[in-house]
């Protein structure tokens, strides 16, 4: 069974940086992409970048609102996700999810989500 | 970045219903459009891929159409448990979009 498990949530203030984890299990984790999506308190969801597979060597890809201050990064050998978070502003307050996906496919399994809010 | 658009925002139903959302991509996705549900408190789920596929232990009575730029979700005889939030998403361009989700309450 495929299982999806982030952590590392937290109040953090505007300036701040965050690192969170993803837990994966149940699949052969390099040989799929990995995604990170977030949600906003009551509004919809915002895809926020992924980490393409070892065929396609690892490489990242960024929604417009997060480059540059996000990045992501995957250590296969503990078949964890991340994403480091800097430059907090309180617009990234939200709720993120990381979820199994791949170029032209869905995201066919997600994590619970970890809040993170970003607040003075 | 493609804008997906979904209508109706909301619906009101009842159970029984046939209830149809729709959603507009700014330009042609082919067939790469996907649909979820999302209860509150909860992820998202897969309902929907590759516009028409039905994933894997969702009931038979959702069904997805449509390619370009026009797609269309149905439920055909809604339960109660479908009462939820239904975004499509596309991941025809390296960057994926969802709409804005289409909240589907009891009548």
């Amino acid at each position: 069974e495929v299982q999806l498990v982030e952590s590392g949530g937290a109040l953090v203030q505007p300036g701040g940086s965050l690192r969170l984890s993803c837990a994966a299990s149940g699949f052969t984790f390099s040989d799929h992409y990995m995604e990170w999506v977030r949600q906003a308190p009551g509004k919809g969801l915002e895809w926020v970048g992924r980490s393409r597979n070892k065929a396609n060597s690892y490489t990242t890809a960024y929604a417009a609102s997060v480059q540059g201050r996000f990045t992501i990064s995957r250590d296969n050998s503990k078949n964890s996700l991340y994403l480091q978070m800097n430059s907090l502003i309180t617009e990234d307050t939200a709720v993120y999810y990381c979820a199994r996906g791949g170029q032209g496919w869905p995201l066919d399994s997600w994590g619970q989500g970890t809040l993170v809010t970003v607040s003075s | 970045d493609i804008q997906m658009t979904q209508s109706p925002s909301s619906l009101s139903a009842s159970v029984g219903d046939r209830v149809t959302i729709t959603c507009r991509a700014s330009q042609s996705i082919g067939t790469y459009l996907n649909w979820y549900q999302q209860k509150p408190g909860t992820a998202p789920k897969l309902l929907i891929y590759i516009a028409s596929s039905l994933q894997s232990g969702v009931p038979s009575r959702f069904s997805g159409s449509g390619s370009g730029t026009d797609f269309t979700l149905t439920i055909s005889s809604l339960q109660p448990e479908d009462f939820a939030t239904y975004y499509c998403q596309q991941s025809y361009s390296t960057l994926w979009t969802f709409g804005q989700g289409t909240r589907v309450e009891i009548k």
